[in-house]
């Protein structure tokens, strides 16, 4: 199947800086891609759908301004966390789709701790 | 709003025994239904998928049942194996968007 491959897989950084987040498709083209987010012990919260040329478009409640989702390619989208904080440390998973009746193929994840 | 939801967060079944996950979801416009296999600090793994045109979905040792009228999905695994012992997630998206809406999870342990 399809790959999706995101980097780096695990990030500690310190408060108030930012941390960008990579997400490839590998053999395929995505237009679109997501960015999801892993509370402990909770589902996969769709956070953005990242637009291939175009702005994100973004999940009610997600603020735009901190998680900046750039699209620059047909292979690449990345998230930046913008000024961490503690509470922002989670678990960031991203995916991609070859359509909207297929599967959709999710990165490796990045556990992301704030200190 | 939980459109898909997983009412059982956690479900333990003997080796060799049949697993019932169940889903529900709200939303009367999803058309497609996917579940997942998720290990911990890793991204989900496909497993199985339905559309729905369809009622049934047969791949090895893993089945889907999708009701409509219902609005429930149910992901069947037999006979169950303790490899099988993850967090599964359902999940489901509306015709001609690429947007998959995750349930909230259920931790299966298939014990010996």
């Amino acid at each position: 199947g399809a790959v999706v491959s995101q980097h780096p897989s695990w990030v500690i950084c310190k408060s108030g800086t930012s941390v960008k987040i990579e997400c490839r498709s590998l053999d395929f083209q995505a237009t679109t891609m997501f960015w999801y987010r892993q509370f402990p012990k909770q589902s996969l919260m769709l956070m953005a759908t990242s637009n291939e040329g175009s702005k994100a478009t973004y999940e009610q409640g997600v603020e735009k301004d901190k998680f900046l989702i750039n699209h620059a390619s047909l292979t690449l989208s990345t998230l930046t966390v913008t000024s961490a904080h503690p509470e922002d440390s989670s678990f960031y998973i991203c995916s991609a789709r070859d359509g909207w009746d297929t599967e959709a193929f999710f990165g490796q994840g990045t556990r992301l701790t704030v200190v | 709003d939980q459109q898909v939801k997983q009412n059982s967060p956690s479900l333990s079944v003997q080796e060799g025994r049949i697993s019932i996950l169940n889903c529900d979801y709200t939303n009367s416009m999803f058309d497609y239904f996917l579940w997942y296999k998720k290990y911990p600090a890793e991204g989900p793994t496909f497993l199985i998928s339905i559309s729905s045109i369809k009622d049934k979905n047969e791949d090895g040792r893993f089945t889907v049942f999708l009701n409509k009228s219902a609005k429930h999905l149910s992901l069947h695994i037999v006979p169950s194996q303790p490899g099988d012992s993850a967090v599964y997630f359902c999940a489901a998206s509306e015709r001609n968007t690429d947007k998959l809406i995750f349930g909230t999870g259920t931790r299966l342990q298939v014990f010996p």
